[in-house]
C-alpha cells in the first residue's frame, strides 16, 4: 500500500463546474497535510494547508480533512481552464520522531477544464 | 525577495559525468530538500537537511551526495551520472520541519 493515494485522472470537468480530488493516506499519525498545483513544465505551489478535521475554504478552493477516515479532498468551486493542472497531495508521514518534517507526496491528479 | 533558486535550468551529462546542481533560498528558511520527479511516480524525497550543518538521507539517496554549505545554500552531487538518474530536480526549503515547504524552479537533467 502507497502512503499517500491519489487517483491518476485525467479528471475532466466542464468550465463552471466543481472539481473534487481525493487522497488517502496510511499515517495515523499525520497532522500536516498539503495540495500543491503544478502547471506542465513548472514546480509544485502550494494552494492550501490543512492541519484540523473539518473543512478550510480559501476562494474558490476548499479542502477537507477527516483524520478518523484517513482521508483529505480538495474541492475546486467555478472552475476555470486555468485550474487545468496536475495537484499534488502531500502528508506529513511520522514513522519515527526524527521523521518530522518529511513530506510524503501523492503521484498526483491531473485535471483537464474543458470550455 | 527570489525565493529558492536553482541552477542549471538545463544539463545533459554523459555517463559517467559528475555534476552538482546548486539551490538557494533567502527565506532564512532552516530546512532544504532535494527532491526528483519521474513521470508517474510523484516527488520523492532525495536527501534532505533540516538545519545548518546537519543531511539526512531520504527515499531515493543511492547514487547522490549533498552538501549544506550554509544556511541559505544545499547542493547534490551526482559523482557518477546513470540513465536512471535522468529526471526533473526540485529543491524546496521550509521555515520550520513539517510547515508548507517552498520549491524552486527545477533542473531537467537528462543522462546519455
Amino acid at each position: 500500500q502507497k502512503e499517500v493515494e491519489q487517483n491518476s485522472g485525467p479528471l475532466s470537468v466542464p468550465e463552471g463546474a466543481i472539481a473534487s480530488l481525493n487522497c488517502t493516506y496510511s499515517d495515523r499519525g499525520s497532522q500536516s497535510f498539503f495540495w500543491y498545483r503544478q502547471y506542465s513544465g513548472k514546480s509544485p505551489e502550494l494552494i492550501m494547508s490543512i492541519y484540523s478535521n473539518g473543512d478550510k475554504e480559501d476562494g474558490r478552493f476548499t479542502a477537507q480533512l477527516n483524520k478518523a477516515s484517513q482521508y483529505v479532498s480538495l474541492l475546486i468551486r467555478d472552475s476555470q481552464p486555468s485550474d487545468s493542472a496536475t495537484y499534488l497531495c502531500a502528508v506529513n508521514i511520522r514513522k519515527r520522531a526524527d521523521s518530522w518534517g518529511k513530506l510524503q507526496f501523492g503521484a498526483g491528479t491531473q485535471v483537464v477544464v474543458t470550455p | 525577495n527570489a525565493g529558492v533558486t536553482q541552477t542549471p535550468k538545463f544539463q545533459v551529462l554523459k555517463t559517467g559525468q559528475s555534476m552538482t546542481l546548486q539551490c538557494a533560498q533567502d527565506m532564512n528558511h532552516n530546512s532544504m530538500y532535494w527532491y526528483r520527479q519521474d513521470p508517474g511516480m510523484g516527488l520523492r524525497l532525495i536527501y534532505y537537511s533540516a538545519s545548518e550543518g546537519t543531511t539526512d538521507k531520504g527515499e531515493v539517496p543511492n547514487g547522490y551526495n549533498v552538501s549544506r554549505l550554509n544556511k541559505r545554500e544545499f547542493s547534490l552531487r551526482l559523482e557518477s551520472a546513470a540513465p536512471s538518474q535522468t529526471s526533473v530536480y526540485f529543491c524546496a526549503s521550509t521555515i520550520a520541519r513539517g510547515d508548507t515547504q517552498y520549491f524552486g524552479p527545477g533542473t531537467r537533467l537528462t543522462v546519455l
